[in-house]
């Protein structure tokens, strides 16, 4: 049975920079084909993609986040960790994250959600 | 601005049929990359509702049916259902982008 949950702080200021960690059970971020995300949905706003690590490191951004996002995986722990700088209060939004596999579909896809944090920005 | 449009909302009657429309361009479904579509309730995580534009993962009712026309896809649901009352989106890849694109989302209300 795969999960996976969020963690990490509710209240940033701006300017600081956000971790959040996910932690998940069921697969392996060392086993072939898997990679976990992370989509954010802002108030009143779409989801919106911001970042993906697969099982051999490989790393993808969304380009208007690119500069500030960083992700990194801790297979011993079962964890994929997200960090992004010089938050602003528009950045103020419910971040997810959420397994995939490359065998699922050759578009990536998301199968397996975390139950989600919400992150709000002061000023 | 998403890079997929969505309609902002939709509506219909219990039993009634509706579908939600998602346009994209050639760097994405027109590039032939295929679409998802995820369900959205109130206070809850995106589920997936629709892989590979009409493949249905298991458990999901057989209301919801996908297409992929050209450069846009569609999300029909028939039957509806108070319980459909979600926010949908669809969700591709673009190629220019290198990474996965979402659609602005679109509210369903049963009325």
């Amino acid at each position: 049975q795969i999960t996976l949950k969020e963690s990490g702080p509710t209240l940033v200021k701006a300017t600081q920079t956000l971790t959040l960690t996910c932690t998940f059970s069921g697969f392996s971020l060392s086993t072939s084909g898997v990679g976990v995300g992370w989509v954010r949905l802002a108030p009143g706003k779409a989801l919106e993609w911001l970042t993906l690590i697969y099982w051999d490191d490989d790393k993808r951004y969304s380009p208007s986040l690119k500069s500030r996002l960083t992700i990194t995986r801790d297979t011993s722990k079962n964890q994929a960790v997200l960090r992004l700088t010089n938050m602003d209060p528009v950045d103020t939004a419910t971040y997810y994250c959420a397994h995939t596999h490359v065998d699922l579909w050759p578009t990536p896809l998301f199968d397996y959600w975390g139950q989600g944090t919400l992150v709000t920005v002061s000023s | 601005q998403s890079v997929l449009t969505q309609p902002p909302s939709v509506s219909g009657a219990p039993g009634q049929r509706v579908t939600i429309s998602c346009t994209g361009s050639s760097s994405n479904i027109g590039a032939g990359h295929d679409v998802h579509w995820y369900q959205q309730l109130p206070g809850t995580a995106p589920k997936l509702l629709i892989y590979g534009n009409n493949n249905r993962p298991s458990g999901v009712s057989d209301r919801f049916s996908g297409s992929k026309p050209g450069t846009s896809a569609s999300l029909a649901i028939s039957g509806l259902q108070a319980e459909d009352e979600a926010d949908y989106y669809c969700q591709s890849y673009d190629s220019t982008l290198r990474g996965c694109v979402f659609g602005g989302g679109t509210k369903l209300t049963v009325l």
